[in-house]
């Protein structure tokens, strides 16, 4: 079974702080992706990565950084937080070539709440 | 430029009965199509996809339909069941790995 594990469930954090949400996935995946969902909005892709130390921005990636420095972990970081930024963050991880193509498995999500 | 749309942000329909859940896309170039479905405070789970050189996929109680002169596709749910309740999105997917997902559509399956 593949597993993608999101470091937190629940974060409040304060205006400005800097925020770090961490992912692990034990499946050998070479794709691993941050997305946000926003009610209305669907899932948004902030940055993705091919490769480690490969990083790739998404569709949001103003306000946001991230780190792969091992295969298996994938970091987002919120360089200076704001309200803005509460929302529900998604972790990802997928393989390439054929059809597992494109299947993405998901984290159980950390709820950050930015006060 | 939202890519992929899901219109409907809800769909309510009885147990047992049918349950259509639509998606457009402005995109030619997705080569597949997924949908997943999201319980509250869980990640999103793969549900079924389709080739884009595919007009349905069936998996037991899931169908999903691909009309690409209408770049359209469908998931049917038949029957439904209450623990069908949940958000669905589709994405469309290039041959990157990376997937372009819709808003989402709430479903409520009544008993």
């Amino acid at each position: 079974d593949v597993k993608v594990t999101q470091s937190s469930r629940y974060l409040v954090k304060r205006t400005g702080e800097k925020v770090f949400l961490e992912c692990v996935q034990d499946m050998d995946h070479e794709n691993m992706f941050w997305y946000r969902q926003d009610p209305g909005l669907g899932l948004r892709l902030i940055y993705f990565s091919y490769d480690v130390k490969m990083k790739e921005k998404g569709d949001i990636p103003e306000g946001y950084s991230v780190s792969r420095e091992k295969k298996e972990r994938f970091s987002l970081i919120l360089e200076s937080a704001s309200t803005n930024q509460t929302s529900m963050y998604l972790c990802a991880s997928g393989g390439t070539g054929d059809l597992a193509k494109n299947i993405q498995y998901f984290g159980a999500g950390t709820r950050l709440s930015v006060l | 430029d939202q890519q992929v749309k899901q219109n409907s942000p809800s769909l309510s329909v009885q147990e047992g009965r049918i349950s259509i859940l639509n998606c457009d896309y402005t995109n030619s170039m997705f080569d597949y199509f997924l949908w997943y479905k999201k319980y509250p405070a869980e990640g999103p789970t793969f549900l079924i996809s389709i080739s884009s050189i595919k007009d349905k996929n069936e998996d037991g109680r899931f169908t999903v339909f691909l009309n690409k002169s209408a770049k359209h596709l469908s998931l049917h749910i038949v029957p439904s069941q209450p623990g069908d309740s949940a958000v669905y999105f589709c994405a469309g997917t290039f041959n990157t790995g990376k997937l372009i997902f819709g808003q989402g559509t709430t479903l409520q399956v009544k008993p």
